[in-house]
């Protein structure tokens, strides 16, 4: 299956902990976008990497949270001293040609704070 | 006035009916349409692209009205399996903007056919 893959599924953390969510993109994929979901909420952009490269950031909280996505190797969402508020659904989407492809998305990750 | 707007619902639908919703975009920049569907906070799985022309798969047809921004999706005869919630995406980082927009979600609409 060539498709966004998402690790882990569930991720539980203690509160002031750290948190990293792990994304591949499709195969042939560049392009990755962060989104988050909280309860009873819509989709919400957080970041737009290609390769070694932060693209736009608007959507991300200035602090506690930073984004990369190396030459080698799945792009990491990193969350420092998670708060309740950071509970969410995080998704992963990736795309060919941004802007005229459409994304496609992981199974998302589960954030709990304890 | 928000980016992307839709009626939450629900809507409910007896099994076999036409059901159509519309959704309102507010960037008339906007150059990328789609439909997505989400199913109990599950990711969202693209549904089907909306060009300028119209598109239809199946017992789904998407328009797209520039002038008025907004789109619509018609589902025919439904079935039960269309219970979902459907995203209306709007992208406005066209290609000369190198996409760098991400997309715009709508918060969805509720649908739910009943037998």
């Amino acid at each position: 299956n060539a498709g966004v893959m998402q690790n882990p599924r569930h991720l539980v953390r203690r509160r002031g902990q750290e948190a990293r969510l792990r994304c591949s993109p499709m195969k042939g994929h560049s392009h990755v976008y962060w989104y988050r979901q909280l309860p009873e909420e819509g989709l919400k952009f957080m970041v737009y990497l290609q390769k070694e490269n932060i693209i736009d950031e608007s959507g991300m909280p200035k602090e506690r949270f930073s984004a990369e996505f190396p030459k080698e190797g799945p792009s990491i969402l990193r969350i420092q001293q998670v708060v309740r508020g950071d509970s969410a659904a995080y998704f992963c989407a990736s795309s060919a040609t941004p802007g005229i492809e459409p994304q496609h998305f992981g199974d998302g990750t589960r954030l709990s704070i304890l | 006035r928000k980016e992307v707007e839709q009626d939450p619902g629900p809507f409910n639908v007896p099994e076999g009916a036409t059901v159509a919703f519309n959704c309102t975009y507010s960037n008339s920049a906007s150059q990328s349409f789609f439909w997505y569907r989400q199913d109990c906070r599950k990711e969202p799985k693209l549904l089907m692209s909306v060009y300028s022309s119209g598109n239809e798969d199946g017992r789904f047809t998407a328009q797209l009205n520039r002038a008025s921004q907004y789109i619509s999706l018609l589902i025919r005869d439904s079935k039960l399996s269309d219970s979902a919630t459907y995203l209306c995406v709007v992208n406005a980082g066209g290609i000369e903007r190198g996409g760098a927009d991400g997309l715009t979600f709508g918060k969805g609409t509720h649908l739910i056919i009943q037998p």
